[in-house]
């Protein structure tokens, strides 16, 4: 499964939202009903985060500013309001159908 | 508290044979997969396997099949990534992940290789 993102990159002006979008080359939907697609955070010389699990759950410690919608193939996470500390690298990854796991390209946040 | 501790950076060189290790604590090691994943320099995240401790069952991308090894040891609670001869190519940072939703990782091994 092909999975891909855009932009590649983001410039956003503090306090503006951002939105990144990923899409899949076939349905996330598993036989179980569920939705195996994750978004994560990668920041400066860190190691990746998990954000949302099963396209819109948040994970512990997350900020309620990011959100994840969508279904099928096509899938959003959105910034509200982007803070300095959201700079990084987003990425996709669907985990319906593997092996292989697979990841998006990432998208490259930055601030104007 | 979810812990995945992974060893220190190597640097070997081509030709040569490592195997770089991922040690679990703070959950139950043999029911849940763990997960390694490449991120070559100024790259994405690439998705190497996975290994479930319990029965050693291990799934591998077509990318790094017959590339890699992993294993896990259940007494330790110790996952394992493992190359017989390295390549230039190799030079990667080397993340594991605990299950197939990435909910943790460990702080990653940056492996150079390098004549």
């Amino acid at each position: 499964v092909v999975v891909t993102q855009s932009p590649l990159s983001l410039p956003v002006t503090l306090g503006q939202p951002a939105s990144i979008s990923c899409r899949s080359s076939q349905s996330l939907v598993h036989n179980d009903g569920d939705t195996y697609l994750h978004w994560f955070q990668q920041r400066p010389g860190q190691s990746p985060r998990r954000l949302i699990y099963k396209v819109s759950n948040r994970d512990s410690g997350v900020p309620d500013r990011f959100s994840g919608s969508g279904s099928g193939t096509d899938f959003t996470l959105k910034i509200s309001r982007v803070e300095a500390e959201d700079v990084g690298v987003y990425y996709c990854m669907q985990g319906t159908h593997w092996p292989p796991i697979t990841f998006g390209q990432g998208t490259r946040l930055e601030i104007k | 508290e979810v812990q995945l501790v992974q060893s220190g950076a190597e640097v070997k060189k081509p030709g040569e044979s490592v195997k770089i290790s991922c040690k679990a604590s703070g959950y139950s090691f043999i029911s849940n997969w763990i997960a390694w994943v490449r991120q070559m320099p100024g790259q994405g995240l690439e998705w190497m396997g996975v290994i479930y401790p319990g029965d050693s069952d291990t799934r591998y991308s077509p990318s790094f099949q017959g590339q890699v090894t992993i294993s896990a040891d259940k007494s330790t609670g110790t996952a394992y990534l493992e190359w017989n001869s390295l390549k230039a190519s190799d030079t990667a940072m080397y993340y594991c992940a605990r299950g197939t939703t990435g909910d943790f990782w460990g702080q990653g091994t940056l492996v150079t290789v390098s004549s």
